[in-house]
């Protein structure tokens, strides 16, 4: 079965600092990995996957991503942090084959703060 | 833009109400939708993955005769909380692939806040 860990339930980080957001995963075979932000109310928005190719992936709003199969980890980074970008942020692991749902990390409330 | 459209927002009603939360797929078809049940704080639990023209398929520990789900259009998935009670308060939330696939990502409404008094 595929699990997905989130270590820190939150991250606090200055404004214009870098930020990371830590996530390691499980799978059988191979890994596809997503990361999603949440805003208050809203639903989950898409920033980024990796699927093959490149470890570094690049996102939206600036962020990117670091694919470590080794340390089996998909941490989440950007290299200067606003405070715009506090909210929550999931990361999820998808199966291969047809329609399957994500399985989702706990998630991690980053705050930045001015 | 948004692709996936969910309604209500927020609804707030009386123990034994029976709600129903619609979830559209705007300008592409989605034969597959996945809901989800998000407590605060916590992450995200699929309930059930809907499938236009077929029944829809509950993950383990959800009662499908609480929670109706029905799939009548590739473009429309409804959730119905029968006989709703305080301890279904929650944030559901629907989600659909803009096509098909594991590689996609999936492309998530903007969630529907469940309040029963």
């Amino acid at each position: 079965a595929q699990s997905v860990a989130q270590p820190e339930d939150q991250v606090n980080v200055a404004e214009g600092n870098p930020l990371t957001v830590k996530c390691t995963y499980s799978v059988s075979g191979n890994p596809y990995l997503f990361w999603y932000v949440q805003y208050p109310n809203r639903g989950l928005q898409f920033l980024l996957k990796y699927i093959t190719g490149d470890n570094l992936v690049k996102g939206s709003y600036g962020f990117e991503a670091e694919f470590n199969k080794s340390q089996t980890s998909f941490h989440l980074k950007k290299p200067s942090a606003l405070v715009s970008d506090s909210a929550l942020y999931f990361c999820a692991v998808r199966d291969m084959g047809g329609n399957t749902p994500l399985v989702f990390g706990k998630g991690t409330r980053l705050s930045v703060i001015a | 833009g948004a692709v996936v459209s969910q309604h209500p927002s927020r609804v707030i009603c009386k123990s034994g109400t029976s709600v129903k939360i619609e979830c559209r797929s705007l300008d592409f078809q989605a034969t597959t939708m996945f809901w989800y049940r998000q407590f605060p704080k916590q992450s995200l639990m699929l309930m059930a993955t809907s499938n236009e023209g077929s029944k829809a398929t509950y993950e383990q520990g959800v009662e499908k005769d609480k929670f109706l789900i029905n799939h009548a259009s590739l473009t429309l998935s409804t959730l119905t909380v029968t006989s709703a009670h305080p301890e279904d308060s929650s944030f559901y939330i629907c989600s659909a692939p803009l096509v098909a696939g594991a590689l996609q990502p999936q492309h998530f409404g903007d969630g529907t806040r469940l309040s029963i008094l």
